[in-house]
């Protein structure tokens, strides 16, 4: 069984420009959830989606937006990034069905420059 | 708000001795309570979770956390630490329902010496 992909692994970008990040939950899963890691926040809940609707959002600005399609893969979208926007963007999927293991991508790194 | 707290942000410890490493959290009613580990460069991985029943729950790579209501803590234990096991760890929690919108503690990195 196939893990969670997350494409690119690594994105070099500047200040002002946009990026969307890539999610492929695993199979037969529906929720799919977003974390920014950073050294000094640690992991920061973004938003989940379940059957292609927001469930949850996490406190960060507008810029940061994401979508899930209905084949459960799921895209997130920073606009005008800045410099702190530079982490490691984790993507986890889950049955969705209550509590349950999440399965975490090896993650996009983004560099803001 | 449900928070969680690692005080501890690094600790080494030598191979084969043992280890714990401290989780206590803050959420109004009884909550799901998870163990990640990550490498580095890697995702996370779960280690083990809790939900009801025995408070001492058994998790992969012989590792075991104690949940105890009366200090809000859920420590992670394992007896002898093999020189894999340096990586970061993440106790989390979340609330009764749903994964969603787990809150994550700011991790503890070990260091295994030989």
């Amino acid at each position: 069984k196939a893990g969670v992909t997350q494409t690119p692994r690594y994105l070099i970008k500047t200040r002002g420009q946009q990026v969307t990040l890539s999610c492929s939950p695993i199979s037969g899963h529906r929720s799919v959830s977003w974390y920014q890691q950073t050294p000094g926040q640690g992991l920061q809940f973004l938003f989940e989606y379940f059957s292609e609707t927001q469930r949850n959002k996490g406190n960060f600005p507008g810029r940061f937006s994401g979508r899930q399609f209905s084949n459960s893969r799921s895209e997130m979208n920073v606009s005008t990034l800045e410099l702190g926007d530079s982490a490691l963007y984790l993507c986890a999927s889950s049955g969705g069905q209550g509590a349950g293991e999440a399965f975490f991508g090896q993650g996009t790194r983004l560099t803001v420059v | 708000a449900q928070s969680v707290t690692q005080p501890d942000i690094h600790i080494t410890v030598s191979e084969g001795a043992s280890l714990e490493l401290r989780c206590n959290y803050s959420y109004g009613a009884t909550p799901y309570l998870f163990w990640y580990v990550q490498s580095p460069g890697q995702g996370l991985q779960l280690l083990l979770k809790y939900f009801s029943g025995d408070t001492l729950v058994q998790g992969i790579k012989g590792f075991e956390a104690e949940f105890k209501r009366s200090q809000s803590s859920f420590n992670l234990r394992k007896p002898s630490v093999h020189w894999s096991d340096a990586a970061e760890y993440f106790c989390a929690v979340g609330p009764r329902g749903g994964y969603q919108k787990v809150t994550f503690g700011i991790g503890t990195k070990l260091q295994v010496i030989p």
